[in-house]
């Protein structure tokens, strides 16, 4: 099951504000990773962050890695229309084996022209 | 180009029958996925495959089977035993080096 808390679960916002989302979890996470998914595609992958304390951009998105290794955020910018969305968050456990990743339960932005 | 490809894009099933959705990648990659979306919700691990020939059961695997004859296949069948097949799923992959899972553009199915 889920280990991932995401929120908020929803955001509607004006374009041109600044947008926050995070994901939190009681376990370490070696990788944190944020995917945006349009209505009916696949994620596309925005930003990878593999050390704690890890602050990465991209564009007008920024995420961190959270010293604790624990949590996870995602800020976006100056909103546009096209950022509209479902926005997700998803780790790779310390102690899990093989490559199974795990998935917050995602953001839906919308923004207000 | 390289990516993943997933066919058809939209599946109509009647109830009591098996259909298989097929997956290919061209990026060398060696681990690939099958993940599960309903409406409104998060992604749900069905299968996953590290290796040729090599794969193992994800959160909500009942009622799906795979397959991983080649590196860059990883077709799923969705059995007449899933009794809530209507879905949107998706595949994605990874390269041996990194945690970067990527995605495929998701095939829909709806049971009729």
């Amino acid at each position: 099951g889920q280990q991932l808390n995401q929120s908020p679960q929803s955001m509607f916002i004006q374009e041109g504000e600044d947008v926050s989302m995070n994901c939190t979890s009681s376990s370490i996470f070696n990788t944190w990773l944020w995917y945006k998914q349009d209505p009916g595609e696949g994620p596309v992958l925005l930003i990878a962050l593999y050390k704690a304390g890890e602050l990465t951009s991209n564009g007008r998105l920024t995420a961190q890695f959270g010293i604790t290794r624990k949590d996870s955020f995602l800020n976006i910018s100056a909103s546009i229309p096209s950022d509209v969305g479902i926005y997700f968050c998803a780790g790779q456990l310390k102690e899990t084996s093989g490559s199974r990743l795990t998935f917050g339960e995602g953001t839906q932005l919308t923004v207000n022209p | 180009d390289g990516g993943i490809t997933q066919s058809p894009k939209y599946l109509f099933r009647k109830e009591g029958q098996n259909v298989t959705l097929s997956c290919e990648q061209n990026l060398n990659h060696d681990a690939m996925y099958w993940y599960r979306q309903d409406p409104g919700q998060g992604l749900r691990l069905i299968y996953y495959s590290q290796i040729v020939n090599d794969f193992q059961k994800g959160d909500i695997a009942e009622g799906y089977s795979v397959s991983r004859e080649k590196k860059e296949s990883f077709p799923l069948t969705v059995t007449s035993a899933q009794k809530n097949p209507t879905a949107f799923y998706l595949c994605a992959s990874r390269a041996t080096a990194g945690n970067t899972i990527y995605f495929g553009e998701g095939s829909w199915l709806t049971v009729v």
